[in-house]
């Protein structure tokens, strides 16, 4: 999966919850992005990272927030998970060539 | 808003046919196009790109068009085989984002 983890690969937690999804890199990337993929959305932007310390939103960023401390890592945290963020969650770097590379995704049950 | 969409959700092919995946897109600043795999239980996976002054561009057993006048975006598979199931999702780009369509379902008949 071109240099890129995610972990947990699962994750089921209740409402109300905090939840943080991690996405590892090793090929020194300055882009990263995370996206949730639902049945009938395709793949929506949640948030991405052009840089260390450096952040935006995307699409659909509310009820997230996200981390990059180091180039390596990018963090998504579900401040208090609710039902509506049961997903699948990919994380993806840019390559030089502007080609996004995914992760091989985390599927996360909010009960 | 600007959106990306595939005029259809599945597509049946016979195994040995040639597939043609189609894919509208609104948002005509838009300066890069990608096409992306999508296997059950994994990450999507890149296919090929085509750049907004390109018209055509070929790989292994596939083609990118794109017809920049209609805004649309195809993506034609030689000889389809069985490993070629899969969902597949066009997505367009500008200023270091992607946005992807809902995808298309392609099932191969043996």
């Amino acid at each position: 999966d071109a240099g890129i983890t995610q972990s947990p690969r699962h994750k089921v937690t209740e409402t109300g919850t905090p939840v943080t999804l991690r996405c590892h890199q090793t090929e020194n990337h300055r882009y990263m992005y995370w996206y949730r993929q639902d049945p009938g959305h395709g793949l929506r932007l949640i948030h991405y990272s052009y840089g260390v310390k450096d952040t935006d939103k995307g699409e659909v960023s509310d009820g997230y927030s996200v981390s990059r401390s180091k180039t390596e890592d990018f963090l998504l945290t579900l401040e208090s998970a609710t039902s509506s963020q049961t997903s699948v969650y990919f994380c993806a770097i840019r390559d030089s060539k502007e080609k996004l590379f995914f992760g091989s995704g985390t599927q996360l049950s909010v009960l | 808003g600007e959106s990306v969409g595939l005029h259809l959700p599945t597509l049946s092919v016979q195994e040995g046919d040639n597939s043609i995946i189609n894919c509208a897109y609104s948002n005509s600043a838009s300066d890069y196009f990608i096409w992306y795999k999508q296997e059950s239980g994994k990450g999507p996976q890149f296919i090929i790109d085509i750049r907004s002054n390109m018209d055509k561009r070929q790989g292994q057993r596939v083609t990118v068009l794109l017809n920049k006048t209609v805004k649309h975006l195809s993506l034609q598979i030689a000889a389809t085989q069985p490993g070629d199931s899969a969902v597949y999702f066009c997505a367009e780009g500008n200023d270091y984002k992607l946005s992807f369509g809902a995808g298309t379902t392609v099932t191969v008949r043996a």
